[in-house]
């Protein structure tokens, strides 16, 4: 089984700054996918990052506010960008092996 | 398109009854179906999935689902609900085996079980 940790697990930050969130999965895998999930809603797939490659994002979701990285098979990142209140969500990843999600990171801007 | 209905907000079920958590999908092509469930302050914990054979499937916790093709369903069942089960449970749907694929989910469904 795949094993997936989040950094930060959470923060608190303040209106107009940036945060990364670091996605590392413990095997190489193709593709990792980065979730929201708002104060009580479901998860809404960010976009979908494959080694090598720019990452796909899905309506909604643009590259300048949700850059991403994936330097490698194990390795991504997200940063939530000029961060608002309205961004306060758990962020996720997960990857081609469906039953694994990181534990999340719980982001909240005041 | 892909996508995934769980047609109840909130679900209340005394200890001891059974429980169902409904799920409806809509896919092209095979669906490839998945429970998950999120504690509070919990990330999201895989409980089981529906590839192909046998449609009752079973997976942690005691959980079970059982696909239903013609009435494009897959819900959720345990026999006997325990206090702890109380949670939020999401169902998902992918249209690719191959997992290049994201995953589509249901708004949720809240679980709460009553002693």
């Amino acid at each position: 089984s795949a094993v997936i940790s989040q950094k930060p697990s959470r923060d608190i930050c303040q209106r107009g700054t940036s945060l990364t969130i670091q996605c590392q999965v413990d095997s190489q895998v193709t593709m990792m996918f980065w979730y929201r999930q708002q104060p009580g809603q479901s998860l809404t797939l960010i976009a979908t990052a494959n080694q090598g490659s720019e990452a796909t994002y899905e309506s909604g979701f643009v590259i300048d506010k949700f850059p991403i990285s994936r330097p490698n098979l194990t390795f991504s990142t997200l940063t939530v960008s000029n961060m608002s209140p309205e961004d306060s969500s758990i962020y996720l990843c997960s990857t081609d092996r469906e039953q694994f999600f990181g534990p999340g990171t719980r982001l909240t801007v005041l | 398109a892909q996508s995934v209905a769980q047609p109840e907000d909130q679900v209340n079920v005394a200890e001891g009854n059974p429980l169902t958590v409904k799920c409806t999908y809509s896919v092209s092509g095979n669906p490839y179906l998945f429970w998950y469930v999120q504690y509070p302050n919990r990330g999201l914990q895989f409980l089981l999935k529906y590839i192909t054979g046998d449609n009752l499937v079973k997976g942690s916790y005691g959980f079970e689902a059982e696909f239903n093709k013609s009435q494009t369903s897959f819900h959720l069942k345990k026999p006997s609900a325990l206090v702890s089960d109380s949670a939020l449970y999401f169902c998902a749907v992918r249209e690719s085996l191959s997992g290049n694929t994201p995953l589509v989910f249901g708004k949720g469904t809240r679980l709460s079980v009553i002693a």
